[in-house]
């Protein structure tokens, strides 16, 4: 099956720096999305993305399909930005493969 | 739109007990719910498949006789883990499949986080 990298593990910022966060996925996929898990766990939808780009406020995300890798771009970070950032994927079936997760935390 | 709960949010139970998980879609009919575990500070794990009106499909190594799925109707699933214990202590999120501008994404209950003593 699909396995689902991300890099890094884990992140530190001042507020309003910029990053990138990236997932690797081993074989083709036609669903891609991108998820913030705040402190309290909830999940939060931030992108469908199996191919191209999309923004939305200070997000914005690219996936290659072809290369096998999306990121996820995050400008002037906030402190509500801190959690934890997923990427899931999966090829012609709901069953999302998780990634390992990006921990981003972001100081005043 | 594409609003999931779950309840309770916290329950703490004692060995040998059943809890039961309620996860609900919201605004929307979810003829298949997923169901996932999460340990501290590690990903997402599928445990299984809930779909409407059939039985749930289990992923490899799940117990299907510890971990009862019911989805009796379009808005409801629910996970009973039956005679708990202490290694069954977990962050138990569910997830429904949303139709959305010609494609499927996952929405997801805010979870429950079982402690068993």
């Amino acid at each position: 099956g699909i396995q689902v990298e991300q890099s890094p593990p884990d992140l530190i910022l001042q507020e309003g720096a910029n990053s990138t966060l990236r997932c690797n996925f081993s074989d083709s996929v036609n669903n891609l999305q991108w998820f913030h898990q705040n402190p309290w766990g909830q999940l939060i939808n931030l992108f469908y993305i199996p191919s191209g780009t999309k923004q939305n406020g200070r997000l914005s995300a690219t996936t290659v399909a072809t290369e096998r890798y999306s990121l996820l771009y995050i400008s002037s970070s906030q402190t509500t930005d801190s959690g934890v950032y997923f990427c899931a994927a999966a090829y012609n079936t709901d069953k999302l493969i998780f990634g390992t997760g990006t921990r981003l935390q972001v100081f005043p | 739109g594409a609003v999931v709960s779950q309840h309770p949010s916290r329950v703490i139970c004692k060995s040998g007990t059943s809890v039961k998980i309620e996860c609900r879609s919201l605004d929307f009919q979810a003829t298949t719910m997923f169901w996932y575990r999460q340990f501290p500070k590690q990903s997402l794990m599928l445990m299984a498949t809930s779909n409407e009106g059939s039985k749930a499909t289990y992923e490899q190594g799940v117990e299907k006789d510890k971990f009862l799925i019911n989805h009796a109707s379009l808005t409801l699933s629910t996970l009973t883990v039956t005679s708990a214990h202490p290694e069954d202590s977990s962050f138990y999120i569910c997830s429904a499949r949303f139709l959305a501008g010609g494609f499927y994404e996952q929405y997801f209950g805010p979870g429950t986080r079982l402690t068993v003593t």
